[in-house]
């Protein structure tokens, strides 16, 4: 039980195009998601909570223009990525919460902006 | 920065050997976790440890908790060559509320035949 998936694995675009990563709690409602980033033998940097039905809340640093975050079930949460650059190039990581104490991650999904 | 420090960065021993990673954090804690992340993958969650738990038990793996030293160490024992990747140490704050994790800096460690 508790999987969390991502959609797509990997993904490769253009600058200054828009690319959606989809996470997925698959046999659980969650009521918080968190989107994570993680650059090369780094560790993970919190981007943004958000509760369903909410507006998310964003880490200091993060543009919420930038980075659009949408929760429109307790199933599902996208982060877009507008006007990426390749400097947006990163693993990002999602994960859910169903309460307080665990979140379950999602596999990552790796964006490559060329 | 209210990211969490862990030592060594990286740790190369052999199989069969034991290693040990200590973690630090920041903030009064409700628990903390660790986390095994192999490269390029998502998460895999190892073991939790609440603020009143000293020590834990899971398989090889043993943990250790000083909520007055704000420190945490993780301990593989008998390792294996499967047992290579990065090892993610989180706390979560103590809060009331649901709330997010921190992450440490990480430990990679390598475990060769």
């Amino acid at each position: 039980g508790a999987v969390v998936s991502q959609h797509p694995s990997w993904v490769i675009c253009k600058s200054g195009t828009s690319v959606k990563i989809e996470c997925r709690s698959l046999d659980f409602q969650a009521t918080t998601m968190f989107w994570y980033r993680q650059f090369p033998k780094q560790s993970l940097m919190l981007m943004a909570t958000s509760n369903e039905g909410s507006k998310a809340t964003y880490e200091q640093g993060v543009e919420k223009d930038k980075f659009l975050i949408n929760h429109a079930s307790l199933t599902l949460s996208t982060l877009t990525v507008t006007s990426a650059h390749p400097e947006d190039s990163s693993f990002y990581i999602c994960s859910a919460s169903m309460g307080y104490d665990e979140q379950y991650f999602g596999p990552g999904t790796r964006l490559t902006v060329t | 920065s209210q990211q969490g420090e862990e030592d060594p960065q990286a740790l190369s021993i052999q199989e069969g050997e034991n290693a040990t990673m200590n973690c630090s954090y920041k903030t009064s804690i409700n628990n903390l976790q660790w986390y095994r992340q192999n490269s390029g993958r998502g998460l895999v969650h190892l073991i939790l440890i609440r603020s009143n738990e000293r020590e834990k038990h899971s398989g090889r793996l043993r943990v250790t908790l000083d909520t007055s030293k704000k420190s945490s160490s993780l301990l593989i024992t008998a390792s294996r060559a499967a047992d290579t990747a990065s090892y993610f140490c989180a706390s979560l704050p103590d809060t009331g509320t649901a709330s997010k994790l921190t992450f440490g800096t990480g430990t990679r460690l390598q475990v060769t035949l």
